[in-house]
């Protein structure tokens, strides 16, 4: 069965330090995409990125950047110099089929 | 252009008896999903629509929820004889719907807070 572990259930950092947030899945396709999404305390989920298992290059968007590794199976989220802003939970999630399978998401707390 | 809308934001109902949410996708998305996220959880998939017809409805969790999408485009999720426990937040999504698969990014609404007394 598909799985995404997101082991850190909680992250506080002060701002302006780097943070990285966790994400290992599981699955027995070979074509397969890996999301992240932001869910501040407004609630609604905000896309960040989409990265299919073929692509096993780091991506960089601004202070954001994302670091797969197929051989750990692992997908992980990092930013750099926080801003109180960035504070919110972090989902991972793999695609199965129609649906999407979800971490239990890390919540990161940016103090001034 | 506009994003996912739900209606209504909140949804206070009392055990038994019967809700209606409602989903408005992005224009142009023939996609449609909906999820149920629990309090320090990720959502939860329920069903897939691919234009009219529901894909997959295997996340819904009972014959108690039915979903429809006669237009292809709104959705309303209904919930019969709620009980204390389908209490959640309701998730719509909505993608192009290109491939017919989840590869397609799913974008998000604001969900619908469902407290059932």
């Amino acid at each position: 069965a598909q799985k995404v572990t997101q082991a850190q259930t909680e992250i506080s950092v002060v701002e302006k330090e780097d943070v990285t947030l966790d994400c290992v899945y599981e699955t027995r396709d070979t074509t397969y995409y890996l999301f992240w999404y932001k869910q501040p305390p407004s609630g609604e989920l905000v896309f960040l990125i989409r990265r299919n298992s073929f692509d096993e290059q780091n991506e960089i968007s601004g202070r954001y950047s994302w670091n797969f590794q197929k051989s750990t199976s692992s997908f992980n989220f990092t930013i750099t110099a926080s801003q109180v802003v960035d504070s919110a939970v972090y989902f991972c999630a793999l695609s199965e089929r129609y649906q999407l399978i979800w971490g239990a998401g890390t919540k990161l707390i940016i103090k001034p | 252009g506009a994003g996912v809308s739900q209606t209504p934001s909140n949804k206070v109902t009392e055990k038994g008896k019967y809700v209606e949410l409602r989903c408005d996708p992005i224009s142009g998305h023939t996609a449609l999903y909906w999820y149920r996220q629990s309090l320090g959880q990720g959502p939860e998939f329920l069903i897939y629509f691919q234009g009219t017809g529901a894909a997959d409805d295997s996340g819904l969790p009972n014959d108690r929820f039915f979903a429809v999408r006669p237009e292809g485009s709104v959705s309303t999720l209904k919930i019969q004889r709620t009980e204390r426990g389908d209490s959640a937040v309701y998730l719509c999504a909505s993608s192009l719907g290109r491939t017919g698969k989840s590869t397609d990014t799913q974008y998000f609404g604001p969900g619908t807070r469902l407290t059932v007394l």
